[in-house]
């Protein structure tokens, strides 16, 4: 069974401060790894995938993630935090088996503080 | 594009009540959505996967009678909680792929999410 684990339930980050959001992973085969922001009481965002290529990868608001492999981790990171990112980000994964719907961490909380 | 519409957004209800809520997606056809359930400070369960023409596929312990799943055309599911209770009080979202012809593993795009309160 393919698991995410986010370690941490809320990060605290001062306003134009690098961030980072953990994540790690178990799946047999090769992992498909997604982030998603999720504001309150709204569905969830697309913010960037890895599937194959590079270990860094871009995706929106200037959000960037790195696949490790050997660690089986995908943190999420953003060179300088903006309050308008205080959300809730989920790390989910995408079995390589097959295995067709999402499974999420448990979400972390992110603040940025002005 | 690839916009996925959730109606409605909050609903309260009574006990015993059923209660429909509808996925649409606008801008593409989805073979596959995905409805998932969100308590209060958790995170999302995959509740069901929903399959166009065919019986939706229901995860390890949720109730298939009442949680009832309709997938009738490419554009539209619908989940319907049946003889609501106030523990069935959640957030539910759905979400759709893109056709597999343009990436299996293209991200999710999900609804809004609908609030529901059982009184």
């Amino acid at each position: 069974a393919q698991s995410v684990a986010q370690p941490e339930d809320q990060v605290n980050v001062a306003e134009g401060n690098p961030l980072t959001v953990k994540c790690t992973y178990s799946v047999s085969g090769n992992p498909y790894l997604f982030w998603y922001v999720q504001y309150p009481n709204r569905g969830l965002q697309f913010l960037l995938k890895y599937i194959t290529g590079d270990n860094l990868v871009k995706g929106s608001y200037g959000f960037e993630a790195e696949f490790n492999k050997s660690q089986t981790s995908f943190h999420l990171k953003k060179p300088s935090a903006l309050v308008s990112d205080s959300a809730l980000y989920f790390c989910a994964v995408r079995g390589g088996g097959g295995a067709d719907g999402l499974t999420f961490g448990k979400g972390t909380h992110l603040i940025i503080q002005p | 594009g690839a916009v996925v519409s959730q109606h409605p957004s909050w609903v309260i209800c009574k006990s015993g009540t059923s209660v429909k809520i509808e996925c649409r997606s606008l801008d593409f056809q989805a073979t596959t959505m995905f409805w998932y359930r969100q308590f209060p400070k958790q995170s999302l369960m995959l509740m069901a996967t929903s399959n166009e023409g065919s019986k939706a596929t229901y995860e390890q312990g949720v109730e298939k009678d009442k949680f009832l799943i309709n997938h009738a055309s490419l554009t539209l599911s619908t989940l319907t909680v049946t003889s609501a209770h106030p523990e069935d009080s959640s957030f539910y979202i759905c979400s759709a792929r893109l056709p597999s012809g343009q990436g299996y593993n293209s991200p999710l795009h999900f609804g809004n999410g609908t609030r529901l309160t059982v009184t």
